[in-house]
């Protein structure tokens, strides 16, 4: 069974540092997607990066990149020069040939001032 | 362009009624996704809609939960007698079909609680 993992439930940072989220999976698939989303206390779920697994370079997306290493099954978000509005729940997740999304458990992140 | 929208977005019901909760997905996405998200943790896959392929119901926990679409529009998820256990956010997501794995688009959800 495929299984993705965050296990920073909760992260404290420092306004215009860098963040970084962890996020491991588990598959023997050679094929898969990774997304990265996020959550403010609204409840809308934000899309915010993709990784495919066959992507030689990793995926960027302005002050969002993905550290991605296959061989450890890791896809870490990182978040460059964090600001208020960054406080949030991030979720990573995961989809396979039959299109369902599985989702970690999220990290709650705290951007203080 | 309009995104994924889904109503009522707040939905109070006494346990054992019926609640209806609608998704309108993003014009033109042939994939449509609901999913239940209870209080303080992540996603549940719940059913899984592209075109017109049998629906994927493989993450319906039980017999209570069914859901419709109209062609490549509107759905609808029905919890019949609702539980307590029910009560949850209940997330709907539309994706194009290009090939791949297509960003999943979510709406802002319905609240639900069941008393």
């Amino acid at each position: 069974a495929q299984k993705i993992t965050q296990t920073q439930p909760g992260m404290f940072v420092q306004e215009k540092e860098a963040v970084t989220l962890d996020c491991t999976y588990d598959t023997s698939d050679p094929s898969y997607g990774l997304f990265w989303y996020k959550q403010p206390s609204s409840g809308e779920m934000i899309f915010l990066i993709y990784q495919g697994s066959y992507d030689q370079q990793n995926a960027t997306e302005g002050r969002y990149s993905l550290n991605f290493q296959k061989a450890r099954k890791s896809a870490n978000l990182v978040i460059s020069a964090s600001q208020l509005g960054d406080s949030a729940m991030y979720f990573c997740a995961i989809v396979f040939g039959n299109e369902k999304l599985t989702f970690g458990t999220g990290t709650r992140l705290t951007i203080i001032p | 362009g309009a995104g994924v929208s889904q109503s009522p977005s707040n939905k109070v019901t006494e346990k054992g009624k019926d609640v209806e909760l609608r998704c309108d997905p993003i014009s033109g996405h042939t994939a449509l996704y609901w999913y239940r998200q209870r209080l303080g943790q992540g996603l549940e896959f719940l059913i899984y809609f592209q075109g017109n392929s049998a629906p994927d119901k493989s993450g319906l926990p039980s017999d209570r939960f069914s859901a419709e679409r109209t062609g490549e529009s509107v759905s609808t998820l029905t919890i019949q007698r609702t539980q307590q256990e029910d009560s949850a956010v209940y997330l709907c997501a539309s994706s194009s079909e290009a090939g791949g794995w297509d960003t999943q688009y979510f709406g802002p959800g319905t609240r639900l609680t069941v008393l």
